[in-house]
């Protein structure tokens, strides 16, 4: 089965400052990577997706995230964090051994303070 | 383009109440999902349905029913509502279920049961 791990619950980064939330995840099959966020009181919003091709994939909102096969992770970053990025962010995978379906991580909390 | 619309966006219940979660979109997708929200738990799949007329079960359908008779609409109903259904409820829709498709979500329904 198909399964995503995001092993902080929040990361604190001052402004400016370059921020990494991390996401590893395990498939049986090739994973297809997703990172959505939520701000407070909205539904989840799509960021960035990885399917193939080059590991380092750029989203909305000058983010970015790399894909690593060898350590199944997909770690999301930015370079500089802006106190309007604190949000909810959820890392998914699907597996196309497993009906297509999406599954979430347990989500990070970003707090950027200026 | 309103995207995806949820009502109603607050609601208590009594244990053993019953009610509808409405979830509307206008986008003509084929895929609609319900999502529940648990705090560190990510977003788990309660229903999905793969047009009108066609619904299915997620990871965590007892206690709940949906029904697609329209694209747009994919209403999810809770019989006799408890405390353990108390949760943020995400309706979702996408396009295709595509291993590449992104998800678009509503803005939830925090429901509380007491």
């Amino acid at each position: 089965a198909q399964s995503v791990a995001q092993p902080e619950d929040q990361v604190n980064v001052a402004e400016g400052n370059p921020l990494t939330v991390k996401c590893t995840y395990s498939v049986s099959g090739n994973p297809y990577l997703f990172w959505y966020v939520q701000y407070p009181n909205r539904g989840l919003q799509f960021l960035l997706k990885y399917i193939t091709g080059d590991n380092l994939v750029k989203g909305s909102y000058g983010f970015e995230a790399e894909f690593n096969k060898s350590q199944t992770s997909f770690h999301l970053k930015k370079p500089s964090a802006l106190v309007s990025d604190s949000a909810l962010y959820f890392c998914a995978v699907r597996d196309n051994n497993a009906g297509n379906m999406l599954t979430f991580g347990g989500g990070t909390r970003l707090m950027v303070k200026p | 383009n309103a995207g995806v619309t949820q009502t109603p966006k607050f609601r208590i219940l009594k244990i053993g109440q019953s009610m509808t979660l409405q979830c509307t979109q206008d986008m003509n997708h084929n895929y609609m999902y319900w999502y529940r929200q648990d705090p560190g738990m990510g977003l788990k799949l309660i229903y999905y349905s793969v047009g009108a007329g066609i619904t299915d079960k997620g990871e965590v359908p007892n206690g709940y029913n949906v029904s697609r008779s329209t694209t747009e609409d994919f209403p999810l109903r809770l019989e006799l509502a408890a405390p353990s259904q108390t949760s943020v409820y995400f309706c979702a829709s996408s396009y295709s279920r595509a291993t590449n498709e992104k998800l678009f979500f509503g803005s939830g329904t925090q429901l509380s049961v007491l």
